[in-house]
């Protein structure tokens, strides 16, 4: 079965580097997703793609994060600086149908030092 | 806004026992309803959904009903199983590409 693919899957850091996520949707995905999920918390939404354009980033820090989807495919989520309150896991999700139904990668679990 | 509130865990069951997780959702108009499983080292599944007031989403034994009138859509299973043992939430969104809002999630143990 198709699946959502991330890396790194896991990423340790000081704060102030830069860190870059990866994720791979399933092909022919038109709707992909950028989540953040705070331990204990459920997944909060940072940036919502359609094929290459932004649909929401009203919850992404701009200051600081970064999120692009050039050919529509793939997608890289940056973060320059990292803070230790950016520690988390990351999860992509990628969809055909909007959101009736998402399928999440294993995600990202970061971690700033 | 929108919002949903889970029951807090852990919770821990044995073998063959019942379940029940409680989800309530504050929302406008009517959302869809959705319950995601996380098993351990895995991304989240879509479990099962109800997109409407009363219907019963329903899969691998589990159910939940939409009931407008309790703003709820609670998790039930008749018999878990070890297998079962996973992080569950339960989420909303309204129809179109209005994102998701999920629930805090509920861990659940099941011990033989």
């Amino acid at each position: 079965e198709a699946e959502v693919a991330q890396s790194p899957r896991y990423k340790i850091t000081e704060k102030s580097q830069a860190v870059a996520f990866w994720c791979d949707p399933i092909s022919g995905h038109a709707t992909l997703y950028w989540y953040r999920q705070i331990l204990g918390q459920g997944p909060e939404l940072l940036v919502q793609f359609q094929d290459e354009s932004v649909v929401d980033d009203s919850q992404l820090p701009k200051d600081r994060f970064s999120a692009e989807r050039l050919k529509g495919v793939d997608s890289t989520l940056k973060i320059q600086p990292a803070e230790l309150g950016d520690s988390a896991m990351y999860l992509c999700a990628s969809s055909l149908t909007g959101n009736e139904k998402l399928f999440f990668g294993s995600g990202t679990q970061l971690s700033v030092l | 806004g929108n919002s949903v509130t889970q029951m807090e865990g852990p919770v821990t069951l044995s073998e063959e026992a019942f379940l029940t997780i409680n989800c309530t959702y504050t929302a406008t108009g009517y959302p869809s309803l959705f319950w995601y499983v996380q098993y351990p080292g895995e991304g989240l599944q879509l479990l099962l959904k109800a997109t409407k007031a009363d219907d019963k989403g329903s899969n691998k034994g589990f159910e939940a009903t939409y009931r407008k009138e309790t703003t709820s859509f609670h998790l039930e299973k008749g018999s878990v199983q070890v297998s079962d043992s996973a992080v569950y939430f339960c989420a909303l969104c309204h129809s179109g590409n209005t994102p998701l809002v999920f629930g805090k999630g509920t861990r659940l143990s099941v011990i033989a």
